[in-house]
């Protein structure tokens, strides 16, 4: 089955401890993305990533971190959590850019 | 940058009504996206409008995107309880880039039965 995955799917934690959510796609998708939504807020790209190797800062990449070793997998780090960095994250991925992006279930964060 | 306003931000309807939520842009659009979120789920594609004046259907839910390319509406016939969630509109901002992908807030849709 085609899909995005996203592990954790929640995740408490506290200021300061590094945390990794990984993003994983089966569709040999060139194009991923992370994002972070908040209530009023709606959806904002966090990082987003072209191809292997290659990633950009998307509207909201402070206090984050991205990498693309492999197609399949885009992690999202955070080195140092902070409480503001509580959300709901989707990572995402298309076959190209601007072509349809598929979400994964999310992964609903609480720093304390 | 690119914002999108969407309208209603809730709404609540009687099952079998049709409804209507707006999506209304600040800039011309490239690609309107239309997409359903149940609560603390991912985000699930509906439809994709890139033409001025294009107009898809699927099931019970149509969307257009107007002529000036500024504004795209979603409609839905006869509402039942599972459409109910967070639609939201994604839009596109310069041609062919994902880069400018930017998200509306949502409008939540209840449906009583």
């Amino acid at each position: 089955e085609a899909q995005v995955t996203q592990n954790p799917r929640y995740l408490i934690t506290v200021t300061g401890k590094k945390l990794t959510v990984t993003c994983s796609q089966n569709m040999n998708h060139e194009y991923m993305s992370w994002y972070r939504q908040d209530p009023g807020l709606g959806l904002r790209q966090i990082y987003y990533s072209m191809n292997v190797e290659v990633t950009d800062k998307g509207d909201v990449p402070e206090g984050y971190k991205v990498s693309r070793k492999e197609k399949r997998n885009f992690p999202l780090i955070l080195e140092s959590p902070s409480p503001n960095q509580t959300s709901l994250y989707f990572c995402a991925s298309s076959l190209r850019e601007g072509n349809i992006q598929y979400f994964g279930a999310g992964t609903r964060l609480s720093v304390l | 940058s690119q914002e999108l306003e969407q309208s209603p931000q809730s709404l609540i309807v009687q099952e079998g009504k049709n409804l209507t939520i707006n999506c209304t842009s600040s800039k011309t659009l490239y690609g309107l996206y239309w997409y359903k979120q149940k609560y603390g789920e991912g985000l699930i594609f509906l439809m994709m409008l890139q033409k001025g004046g294009e107009e898809k259907s699927h099931e019970k839910i149509t969307a257009k995107l107007d002529e000036k390319k500024q504004q795209s509406s979603l409609h839905i016939t006869a509402s039942q309880p599972s459409h109910a969630g967070i639609y939201l509109c994604g839009a596109v901002s310069s041609s062919g880039s994902a880069r400018q992908l930017t998200f509306g807030s949502g409008t939540q849709l209840t449906v009583l039965p």
